[in-house]
């Protein structure tokens, strides 16, 4: 059972465009994580939210995590191609010695 | 920040075989992870490495098709038995720890893609 939804599964836009990636679960985490992932390449850290409601921002990247825990957002303002890969959402519980649980992931491509 | 290493970073092999992959990573770390990945799918957790005890596995999966070792801190080792085309697949491992750099968040290895015949 997957328990970390993102949707879309799937986005192709054009360079400078924006997107937003979602990421619902009806469970609980402590703290959720985005990585992207290239092809050949293992997934890489983008950012942590451990405080419902918290945003965080990395440079055109805005992440936030729900006020009750249970969701997250990924938006990304004037897509670039560098940005084409697999985005994944990661959540953790309390109690399970750093397990993460992934989501479906959100294969993204940017055109110019 | 740490640096993870996988050996082989691919490799194909026949129906029946074993296939053991190794994963280093360059400083010392709390827990370590292994996961299976389709290409261009998500991760599924196979099992935690555990220092010095048996591994931990997830629903789904068995010590005897996927023993794992990790005889220290910094290394572990995952096998791939009695292989089928059905375990052609990417195997990730992760680490992570409870301090500084690494605390809480998960930091992967390349991959190893294998392809069964």
């Amino acid at each position: 059972t997957q328990l970390l939804e993102q949707s879309p599964q799937f986005l192709s836009i054009q360079e400078g465009e924006n997107l937003t990636v979602y990421c619902n679960s009806s469970s609980v985490f402590s703290s959720l994580q985005w990585y992207r992932q290239e092809p050949g390449e293992g997934p890489v850290l983008l950012v942590t939210v451990v405080t419902g409601g918290e945003v965080k921002k990395l440079k055109r990247l805005t992440f936030q995590f729900g006020d009750a825990r249970k969701d997250s957002s990924l938006h990304i303002t004037a897509a670039q191609p560098g940005d084409t890969g697999l985005y994944l959402c990661a959540g953790a519980r309390s109690g399970t010695a750093s397990k993460l649980t992934f989501g479906t992931g959100t294969r993204l491509q940017v055109t110019l | 920040s740490a640096v993870i290493s996988q050996k082989p970073s691919r490799d194909i092999c026949q129906r029946g075989t074993s296939l053991t992959i190794q994963c280093q990573v360059d400083s010392q770390v709390t827990m370590m992870f292994w996961y299976r990945q389709q290409p261009g799918q998500s991760l599924t957790l196979i099992a935690t490495a555990n220092q010095g005890s048996e591994a931990t596995y997830e629903s789904g999966f068995v010590i005897d098709k996927f023993p794992i070792s990790r005889p220290n801190l910094t290394f572990s080792t995952l096998t791939v038995s009695n292989m089928s085309p059905e375990d052609s697949s990417i195997y990730l491992c992760s680490a992570t720890g409870t301090g500084g750099w690494m605390a809480d968040t998960q930091y992967f290895g390349p991959g190893t893609r294998l392809t069964v015949l």
